[in-house]
């Protein structure tokens, strides 16, 4: 029930295209995030979501908060090759807990 | 400002040497974290501390491993002995208090043991 399943697990696209990811979980929560991992590096924090329904922006990424609180999606528009990486949906173990559990991440490809 | 510092951030050893994993945190954060990433089970929290205390160490695979916290700035994770299963990338994080949910990582520390 504490585990986040993300899909899809990977993903190659063509520069420009826009893309979608998924997190979900039986499990309610009170917060969802959204981090990126580039190659060599250590995750990134994108998005972080606070209420049911929220829908959030940051440039080209929109991330919403799923009504239900068991599910979130991100989005990138007109993608480029710096996208390339892993990207995380996480959320925290508890009401104002600093645990993060994550999602085994969707590994996203940009083709030029 | 500086961010996470681990070091080193490659290491090669062979089974049953001892492994010391370093990490030094933003200043000012009061919480830090220890991860360990594999491609099977993906980022796993290992241990947290609060203002250098060990707050839940539940996922610290066993006794082989252990984390330590002496000061504000430096934390250590020691692996002794280690074994191939080891292998992996071991990332500390820091956050402060009025930041739930956004932790800073470090560049990770990718351990191989033979």
């Amino acid at each position: 029930g504490q585990q986040l399943n993300q899909s899809p697990q990977s993903m190659f696209i063509q520069e420009g295209e826009d893309v979608s990811m998924n997190c979900t979980s039986s499990s309610i929560f009170n917060t969802w995030l959204w981090y990126k991992q580039d190659p060599g590096e250590g995750p990134v924090l994108l998005i972080a979501l606070y209420k049911a329904g929220e829908l959030t922006s940051n440039g080209r990424l929109t991330a919403q908060f799923g009504i239900t609180r068991k599910d979130s999606f991100l989005n990138i528009s007109a993608s480029i090759p710096s996208d390339v990486g892993i990207y995380f949906c996480a959320r925290t173990r508890g009401a104002g807990s600093y645990q993060l559990t994550f999602g085994k991440g969707t590994k996203l490809s940009v083709i030029p | 400002d500086a961010g996470v510092i681990q070091s080193p951030r490659h290491e090669v050893t062979e089974m049953g040497q001892e492994v010391t994993l370093r990490c030094k945190p933003i200043s000012g954060h009061d919480y830090l974290f220890w991860y360990r990433q594999t491609m099977m089970r993906g980022l796993e929290l290992l241990i947290y501390f609060n203002n250098n205390v060990p707050i839940d160490d539940s996922g610290m695979p066993e006794d082989r491993f252990s984390a330590k916290m002496p000061n504000a700035s430096f934390s250590t994770l020691k692996i002794q002995p280690s074994e191939p299963r080891d292998s992996a990338v071991y990332f500390c994080a820091s956050t402060r208090d009025r930041d739930v949910g956004e932790l800073f990582f470090g560049e990770g520390s990718r351990l191989t043991v033979l």
